[in-house]
């Protein structure tokens, strides 16, 4: 069981935009900033957001992070069907001082 | 560039031990909190362990603790896992990952690691 939670898939049309939201507590993504994972199948962890909302060098703004108390949300606008692939949320728990990750998230795009 | 390789990974019986091993490059290794991550087959990321920049706290997931070692060598650029009494379940790929921040610990891995497969059997 994930100390995050994320919804096990979500799916949406071509060009179209999705949400995927990440539900905490005020050990983690209450008191840290959220980070957000893409992972294609066969290979590593991609970070996508973190600080909540920053994108690395290199990520589309189509991609985006929001946070709210003890939940988070990544946005994905004007959908490609190479987006399809398995998403995270992370964080730091203060309590555990461990990182912890949301189960995953599978984004189709049909 | 940020490089993580990791190495060590195989089959090994149940009880058994393994040592992994991340080689870093492009980056000042010893100023980075460093990270393993586990990805059991069709499930999804989870933490294993964090070592601080300096070696000197390591913190564990549960599943773990007592059997696991995490450990840097600043001077080589390498982070270790040894994986002692190992059990079926142990079987995943485990990734290194870098933290995002100098000298701190933010839960944030900003690069990682190609993976290194280790299968648990008889």
């Amino acid at each position: 069981q994930s100390v995050l939670r994320q919804p096990p898939s979500v799916s949406a049309a071509p060009r179209q935009e999705v949400t995927i939201s990440c539900s905490g507590g005020s050990s983690n993504i209450g008191n840290n900033f959220v980070s957000w994972y893409q992972q294609f199948p066969g290979t590593a962890p991609k970070l996508l957001i973190y600080d909540n909302e920053k994108r690395p060098s290199g990520i589309p703004d189509r991609f985006s992070g929001s946070k709210f108390g003890t939940s988070a949300t990544l946005g994905i606008t004007g959908l490609q069907t190479g987006d399809e692939a398995d998403y995270y949320c992370g964080t730091w728990d203060s309590t555990l001082s461990a990182m912890v990750f949301g189960g995953g998230t599978k984004l189709t795009v049909l | 560039q940020v490089q993580l390789v990791e190495s060590g990974g195989g089959v090994v019986q149940p009880g058994r031990s393994l040592r992994l091993s991340c080689a870093a490059s492009g980056f000042s290794f010893g100023d980075y909190a460093m990270y393993w991550v586990r990805q059991a087959p069709g499930k999804g990321l989870e933490w294993v362990a964090v070592i601080w920049f300096d070696g000197r706290q390591k913190h564990y997931a549960d599943s773990a603790e007592g059997r696991f070692t995490i450990s840097r060598d600043n001077s080589k650029k390498l982070l270790y896992l040894q994986m002692n009494s190992l059990r079926a379940e142990d079987t995943a790929v485990y990734y290194c990952a870098k933290d995002l921040i100098k000298t701190a610990v933010s839960g944030t891995g900003d690069y990682w690691g190609q993976g290194s497969l280790v299968t648990v059997s008889s």
